[in-house]
């Protein structure tokens, strides 16, 4: 059963701490994705890797956000220093070359106090 | 400047009823367009998709509608079951090269589906 891990599935953290979420791909996926999911904005795409190569992350606030692939099976998103703002939902997706199909993990959900 | 919307963000239908939801796009140059079903604490799941060169894809329950004239699409549920009752993403695809292909979705908002039994 393929399916997109994430860890953790939950963080609570204070103003000013790091924070970083990771991500499985399902094996054999070769595109990365990272969403964040507020009321407002819905989901919104923070960045994406092919073949583990970032290819966009003008959704990410540049000065406190940064996105790897350290390997194919691992992807991971840090922010340092966090922020109340940044509470919300993030998800990671996988994909597969030009299909336009991704498939989403469970989400990590963070609260910053 | 949202390329997707989905202006109702929810809908409430009797069990047996038929679900219609509403999606418009901004762009004619979307190649694909999928829809998601999301429930609480879980990630979307990917439901259905229609190519930009059709007007109709069905499979079981649902069968999404394109009106490319109109930059409008659609999603059918027949018949509305109460475990259908989640958020229902429309997301539409663009495929751009910058020296190799990329792919991104677009998501909507979302509309808060409600079968009521």
């Amino acid at each position: 059963d393929a399916r997109v891990t994430q860890t953790p599935r939950h963080k609570v953290t204070e103003m000013g701490q790091e924070v970083t979420m990771r991500c499985q791909p399902i094996l054999g996926h070769n595109t990365v994705f990272w969403y964040r999911q507020t009321m407002m904005q819905g989901l919104e795409l923070l960045a994406y890797f092919r073949n583990r190569a970032p290819l966009d992350d003008s959704g990410m606030p540049k000065d406190r956000f940064s996105a790897e692939m350290p390997d194919a099976t691992l992807a991971t998103l840090k922010i340092q220093p966090s922020e109340p703002r940044d509470s919300a939902v993030y998800f990671c997706a996988s994909g597969l070359g030009q299909v336009p199909t991704q498939y989403f993990g469970p989400g990590t959900r963070l609260l910053v106090l | 400047d949202q390329q997707v919307k989905q202006n109702s963000p929810s809908l409430s239908v009797q069990e047996g009823r038929i679900s219609i939801l509403n999606c418009d796009y901004t762009n004619s140059m979307f190649d694909y367009f999928l829809w998601y079903k999301k429930y609480p604490a879980e990630g979307p799941t990917f439901l259905i998709s229609i190519s930009s060169i059709k007007d109709k894809n069905e499979d079981g329950r649902f069968t999404v509608f394109l009106n490319k004239s109109a930059k409008h699409l659609s999603l059918h549920i027949v018949p509305s079951q109460p475990g259908d009752s989640a958020v229902y993403f429309c997301a539409a695809y663009l495929q751009m090269n910058y020296g190799g292909a990329t792919n991104k979705l677009i998501f909507g908002t979302g509309t808060l589906l409600a079968v009521q039994p």
